[in-house]
């Protein structure tokens, strides 16, 4: 069955380091997103991509950067990790009406 | 802008109803949607309305869209402990293209 992964699913760091979320679907999908998830404010897009070399900034963008060499993955970089950033990231993938969603990356940043 | 808003808190008694309410302001949704997220769990599709019907049902599931107020709810028939989760509505619109605009979220709190 087609799905699309995570990895980690936790993750520790510290403040200052660069981190980078795996993405990785096999739905074969052009579009991928990142989203971040916090209390109260629900789901907000990080970045997104709607084909290969293809990247676009989402209204929380700053901090993050995102490159896509394939179809399958969109990695989700963290240039310099601040804890502001301490949240929960999801992975989501779409072609037509239907968006799809990973398990998502529990990410503390101390 | 475009706006989603839901309710923070929804609780019902295990075997009732529960109906979650969500207003959006853009009169250019093309779909609307409904998804679960249970506790550690990344969000699932539940189902998803196209904005020029005005009901659709799937089970214990029936979506309701008020175009004209512009108004979508989820109503869950007989609602049992499994359904406890949180539950977000998102809409589509043109201009975003593949984007969704999402609510905050639903809690769905059951009774015994």
């Amino acid at each position: 069955d087609a799905e699309i992964t995570q990895s980690p699913r936790h993750k520790i760091t510290e403040t200052g380091r660069q981190v980078t979320l795996a993405c990785h679907q096999t739905w074969n999908h052009n579009n991928m997103f990142w989203y971040r998830q916090d209390l109260g404010h629900g789901l907000r897009l990080i970045h997104y991509s709607y084909g290969v070399h293809d990247t676009n900034k989402g209204e929380v963008s700053d901090g993050y950067s995102v490159s896509r060499s394939n179809t399958e993955d969109l990695p989700l970089t963290l240039e310099s990790a601040a804890s502001s950033q301490t949240s929960v990231y999801f992975c989501a993938s779409s072609e037509g009406n239907e968006q799809y969603f990973g398990p998502g990356t529990r990410l503390t940043v101390t | 802008g475009e706006d989603v808003e839901q309710s923070l808190f929804l609780s019902v008694r295990e075997g009732d109803s529960s109906v979650i309410n969500c207003t959006y302001t853009d009169s250019s949704s093309t779909y609307l949607y409904w998804y679960k997220q249970e506790p550690g769990a990344g969000l699932q599709l539940l189902t998803y309305i196209f904005s020029n019907m005005d009901m659709k049902q799937d089970q214990r599931l029936t979506v309701l869209l008020n175009k004209k107020d512009k108004h979508l709810s989820l109503r869950i028939a007989d609602t049992q402990t499994g359904d406890s989760a949180i539950y977000f509505c998102a809409e589509k619109t043109r201009p975003s293209n593949y984007q969704l605009i999402w609510g905050a979220g639903t809690k769905l709190i059951i009774k015994p």
